[in-house]
């Protein structure tokens, strides 16, 4: 397996513009999730989905973030519209069922720069 | 108080030198995951444990529930070790993962 596949894996954009993310999980993972890690806060996260269902979005920061997750092998987060603070690397990650015994696997990440 | 605390927050080692990063928690967990990110940036996952010790390679993970403590030893360290070591810890009530705030290691040849 290829692993979780992240794109862009570099985006800069400027102020205002939208950017949306992409992740493919690792097949056959039931849980998907959207970390952001900045150096001021670290990883934080965002939001995570259970058979494409967003389980928990508390970790969004407002509402210019949105997640969504169309299918079990394919999810979006948008950022729309984007301002310099949300600049940050955004992880990806999957796993199989939640409980105490699997892991998450991450994806490479997407740098993102917002001038 | 954050509810995961590593220590140190930077460890600068020669090659060769056995590390050991600590991890302590103050919540309730059902699982504890190591992670290693390299300069480039990916996240790579070491461990997931609930118990007891695991080893891969050179590198062991240990936890104490009761003590709610875990450690990553690295033995025979090498340069190519020199990474930020992240333990994270999955709340048992809400399954939510709390992040430590990392262990920066250098590894110097």
């Amino acid at each position: 397996d290829a692993g979780v596949i992240q794109s862009p894996r570099h985006e800069v954009t400027e102020m205002g513009q939208e950017v949306t993310l992409r992740c493919k999980p690792i097949s056959g993972h039931d849980y998907l999730f959207w970390y952001r890690q900045t150096m001021m806060r670290g990883l934080e996260l965002l939001i995570y989905f259970n058979n494409n269902v967003p389980i928990d979005d508390s970790g969004m920061p407002e509402d210019r973030f949105s997640a969504k997750m169309p299918n079990a092998s394919f999810s979006t987060l948008k950022i729309q519209p984007s301002e310099p603070r949300d600049s940050a690397v955004y992880f990806c990650a999957s796993s199989f069922r939640l409980a105490g015994g699997t892991e998450q696997f991450f994806g490479p990440g997407t740098r993102l720069t917002v001038l | 108080k954050n509810e995961v605390e590593q220590s140190p927050q930077n460890l600068t080692a020669q090659e060769g030198e056995f590390i050991t990063i600590n991890c302590s928690y103050s919540v309730g967990i059902s699982a504890l995951h190591w992670l290693q990110q390299h300069p480039g940036g990916g996240i790579v996952s070491l461990f997931m444990l609930s118990s007891g010790k695991k080893k891969h390679g050179r590198l062991i993970a240990t936890i104490n529930i009761q003590e709610k403590h875990s450690s990553l030893h690295i033995t025979a360290s090498h340069p190519r070790d020199s990474a930020v070591y992240i333990c994270a810890v999955l709340m048992d009530s809400n399954y939510q993962l709390i992040w430590g705030a990392g262990t920066k290691l250098i590894i110097k040849p």
